[in-house]
């Protein structure tokens, strides 16, 4: 049974970085991509990006392209979203999931970003 | 990029209730759609995956239709645990866009 942990929550402030980490286990982590989603404050849900751990490569969604970086480290079967120059509308809940061809079937438990100053 | 019209935005109903949301991609999809349940401080569940294949451990009260641009998530008789909100994305093309959601609630 296939599970992903991620880091604990942070609070940032207006133009930081935040890096948020998601571990996986029961699975062979190589093998599937890891897509990432967030969810604003009464918001719905947000597709981000992808990583394939195998070869590095990545895929994200217009509206974060130079500000979201998504890297991996096989030797630890983890995964991690970093995105900068925050902004106050980027206080979230950010998830990784497991990617199974054409759904995401695993999910972390979400990491809670707050942006304030 | 995709679009995904979700209705409706909300729901009441009742326990015992038949409940259907419905998905509209702006362009044909296949049948790459899939449905998830989210509740509050939990991380989204997929309930059916390729329009109408249910995720193992789900129960058969929940079932999905659909492909081309509409599709449709059933819930055949609503438990208290149902209540939640129900979000369906396309994974056609990138980006993976989420419909809008639809919020069921207790009548």
């Amino acid at each position: 049974q296939g599970q992903l942990v991620q880091s604990g929550a942070e609070v940032k402030k207006p133009g930081a970085s935040v890096r948020v980490s998601c571990k996986a286990s029961g699975y062979t982590f190589s093998v599937y991509h890891v897509h990432w989603m967030r969810q604003a404050p009464g918001q719905g849900l947000e597709w981000m990006g992808w990583i394939n751990p195998h070869t590095g490569n990545t895929g994200y969604a217009q509206k974060f392209q130079g500000r979201v970086t998504m890297t991996r480290d096989n030797s630890i079967s983890t995964a991690y979203m970093e995105l900068s120059r925050l902004r106050s509308d980027d206080t979230a809940v950010y998830y990784c999931a497991r990617y199974a061809g054409s759904y995401c079937d695993y999910w972390g438990q979400g990491t809670l970003v707050t942006v304030s100053s | 990029d995709i679009h995904i019209a979700q209705s409706p935005s909300s729901l009441s109903a009742s326990i015992g209730d038949r409940v259907t949301f419905t998905c509209r991609a702006s362009q044909t999809i296949d049948n790459s759609l899939n449905w998830y349940q989210k509740k509050p401080g939990k991380a989204p569940k997929l309930l059916i995956y390729a329009a109408s294949t249910l995720q193992s451990g789900v129960p058969p009260r929940f079932s999905g239709a659909g492909s081309g641009t509409d599709f449709t998530l059933t819930i055949s008789s609503l438990q208290p645990e149902d209540f939640a909100t129900y979000y369906c994305q396309e994974t056609y093309d990138t980006p993976h866009t989420f419909g809008q959601g639809t919020k069921l609630e207790i009548k």
